[in-house]
């Protein structure tokens, strides 16, 4: 799977919205990114994911360049209960594949009243 | 629908010794994965069962094994526990196709002493 590069830390105001960003330039045709969050001591929480349209739901939305280099991941308007490690993760989908998450280290999101 | 449930919730060892942990995926999903997550070394991907049969394994030693039965829970085994062996221990449940996000249970915290 290909590798995933997040800022270590960010913060954000209550309210606003907070742009998460991940960088994964080796990715592949056939990966698609995937984004959890945990927060403290919980399992980790799935968010969403996309190929290459850009995703939204009722957590959140997935911007992804025209050249799948990179993604963002938009909290449009960021709570207290938001604070967490936000994981960006690539992974090889394909007809029957195993389903293996590999976790880098996160970025921790600190939302601040 | 009832979510991805883990048992027992906390757990204390002894060195030597060996576990036996419990998880109940998501009803009609077919896939359980494991995860150990330690503060050095993050989420890391044990193995994958699907449809009883193990699809994917992570860079673990023999000490660690699992299997699933017909009903898809899973169980993990750990035996001649060390003290490294402490750590976070969480199950994913997916439907384990293509293109399908897993949900994660609270985990199974346990300590090796």
């Amino acid at each position: 799977d290909a590798k995933t590069t997040q800022p270590t830390s960010m913060d954000c105001a209550e309210g606003r919205a907070a742009n998460l960003p991940c960088n994964h330039s080796t990715i592949s045709g056939n990966e698609y990114v995937y984004w959890y969050r945990q927060i403290h001591s919980q399992g980790p929480q799935y968010i969403i994911h996309g190929l290459k349209n850009n995703e939204t739901n009722e957590m959140a939305s997935l911007i992804i360049t025209e050249d799948r280099k990179s993604s963002t991941l938009i909290l449009p308007h960021a709570t207290l209960r938001d604070t967490a490690v936000y994981y960006c993760i690539v992974r090889v989908v394909s007809g029957g594949s195993n389903y293996k998450l590999t976790f880098g280290k996160g970025t921790l999101l600190t939302v601040n009243p | 629908k009832a979510g991805v449930t883990q048992t027992p919730r906390y757990l204390i060892k002894t060195r030597g010794q060996q576990v036996t942990l419990s998880c109940s995926p998501i009803s009609g999903h077919r896939s359980v994965s494991w995860y150990q997550q330690t503060p050095g070394q993050g989420l890391q991907f044990l193995f994958e069962y699907f449809s009883e049969t193990q699809r994917n394994k992570g860079n673990f030693p023999g000490r660690f094994s699992g299997r699933q039965f017909s009903n898809s829970r899973s169980e993990m085994n750990v035996s001649t526990l060390e003290l490294g062996d402490s750590a976070l221990y969480l199950c994913a449940s997916s439907a384990g196709t293509a293109n399908t996000e897993a949900f994660f249970g609270q985990g199974t915290r346990l300590t090796v002493v």
